[in-house]
């Protein structure tokens, strides 16, 4: 079965500037989850799509990022314009459902490295 | 809101022998998971080992097992016969039993050197 993909894997950019990022799931999986992971901390939720609805955006800086999950399958997170703090990695997590007592497995893909300069 | 503290930033052991990894966390609720991740440099987040917050037996997969003391809050990952490819960084997450709160909550991270 092949896992989450993400690209690019490196990314390098000027703060004002404007990235993005994609993602393809695993096949099947419902849901999809986009992480940040700054330098020397655990990752932390910015956006979980139940299909192509989001169910949590909470953490997400709505006044520069942005993401879509077209027809419930791959995803794009955007950046615009991009801050110094923004240098981090990014993580995509694909699951299936949750599905009562039985825990889903968020199968993560290999991230993409963000500098900002 | 919940959170989970990882109190290590590095552990060293030397191969063979048998390490643990301390993790803490706090919430209000009742009915969760905990999760160890080890994430090498190549960055992907792999599971190692999860526990359901309403079973009292501790999980065990191969040479890693969990000390889970609900009371205490207190989710504890042991190696055993450690190997060089144990090297990486560990992380412990929380995530809610509540349907629809999938997202998982990190801790800081525990970065493991193993010692041929």
């Amino acid at each position: 079965e092949a896992g989450v993909a993400q690209s690019p894997r490196y990314k390098i950019i000027e703060k004002r500037q404007s990235v993005a990022f994609w993602c393809n799931p695993i096949s099947g999986h419902a849901t999809l989850y986009w992480y940040q992971q700054i330098l020397g901390q655990g990752p932390k939720l910015l956006i979980q799509f139940q299909n192509n609805g989001v169910v949590d955006d909470s953490q997400l800086p709505k006044d520069r990022f942005s993401a879509e999950r077209l027809k419930g399958v791959d995803s794009t997170l955007k950046i615009q314009p991009a801050k110094l703090e923004d240098s981090a990695v990014y993580l995509c997590a694909s699951s299936l459902a949750f599905l009562g007592r039985v825990v889903d497995e968020q199968f993560f893909g290999p991230g993409t490295r963000l500098t900002v300069l | 809101a919940q959170t989970v503290t990882q109190s290590q930033p590095e552990m060293s052991v030397q191969e063979a022998e048998t390490v643990t990894l301390s993790c803490t966390y706090d919430t209000s609720e009742s009915d969760y998971y905990l999760f160890w991740y080890k994430q090498p440099p190549s960055r992907q987040m792999i599971l190692v080992i999860r526990q359901e917050a309403y079973k009292q037996q501790n999980a065990t997969e191969n040479r890693f097992s969990v000390n889970f003391q609900k009371a205490a809050k207190s989710f504890s990952l042991k190696i055993s016969d450690s190997q060089l490819g144990d090297a990486a960084m560990y992380f412990c997450a929380y995530r809610s039993g509540l349907q629809g709160a999938q997202k998982l909550v990190f801790g800081q991270g525990t970065r493991l050197t193993i010692n041929p």
